[in-house]
């Protein structure tokens, strides 16, 4: 079965300083895999999107950046955090082809807060 | 862009009661999902109803979809205090099915 991890469950940063959040997926192969950030009590912000390796699709313009290094990792960066970058930062993915599906399998999320 | 959007944004009754949630959008879609997350937790996929379909049963979960008026309700019946969470509806849109659009969510309360 499919299992996806993220880490730092939670991660205390001072502006200005950099971040790696990272993601895997295992069980599976070529996903498609999803950035997102959700402010508290709010939706969810798709960041990033990639459908395959060191292929990236930014979302919005911001602080961050996203690398795919292989095909089931997914990193999420800063070299500088700002106060708005804190938020509960969630990766997810969902298998290639999907059988008109596009169900997101979703991580437990990163909880960070910039000081 | 699309927006989906839940209302309300918070509701709360009480346990065994059934629950109400709606959701609109604004660009035609292939199909839209409901999830639920709790609270500090990731989402967890619910239900998905494509654009064909009318309605659809899970359990105690009932999705109904109305693209006319790009519209969907979600119906939780017999509510328990373990459905205390926040749903989210999310679209698949026809041009873009590599990616989902996610609404606020409606937060719900189950008091026992």
């Amino acid at each position: 079965s499919q299992t996806i991890h993220q880490w730092p469950a939670t991660l205390v940063q001072p502006v200005g300083s950099p971040l790696s959040l990272e993601c895997t997926v295992e069980g599976t192969s070529n996903p498609n895999l999803y950035w997102y950030r959700q402010a508290a009590g709010r939706g969810l912000q798709l960041l990033f999107y990639s459908v395959g390796i060191g292929q990236i699709s930014s979302e919005v313009p911001q602080n961050l950046s996203a690398s795919r290094p292989q095909d089931r990792q997914f990193i999420l960066s800063s070299k500088k955090l700002l106060l708005s970058d804190s938020g509960f930062y969630l990766c997810a993915w969902r298998p290639r082809e999907t059988g008109g599906r596009e169900t997101q399998y979703f991580g437990p999320g990163t909880r960070l807060l910039v000081l | 862009s699309q927006q989906g959007e839940e209302d309300p944004q918070a509701l709360s009754i009480q346990e065994g009661e059934n629950a109400t949630m709606n959701c609109s959008y604004k660009t035609s879609i292939n199909n839209l999902q409901w999830y639920r997350q709790n609270s500090g937790r990731g989402l967890v996929h619910l239900i998905l109803i494509r654009s064909n379909e009318r309605e659809k049963h899970s359990g105690r979960l009932r999705v109904t979809l109305d693209t006319s008026k790009k519209s969907s309700s979600l119906l939780i019946t017999a509510s328990r205090a373990a459905d205390t969470a926040s749903y989210f509806c999310a679209t698949s849109r026809i041009q873009g099915a590599q990616k989902l659009v996610f609404g606020q969510g409606t937060r719900l309360t189950i008091n026992p």
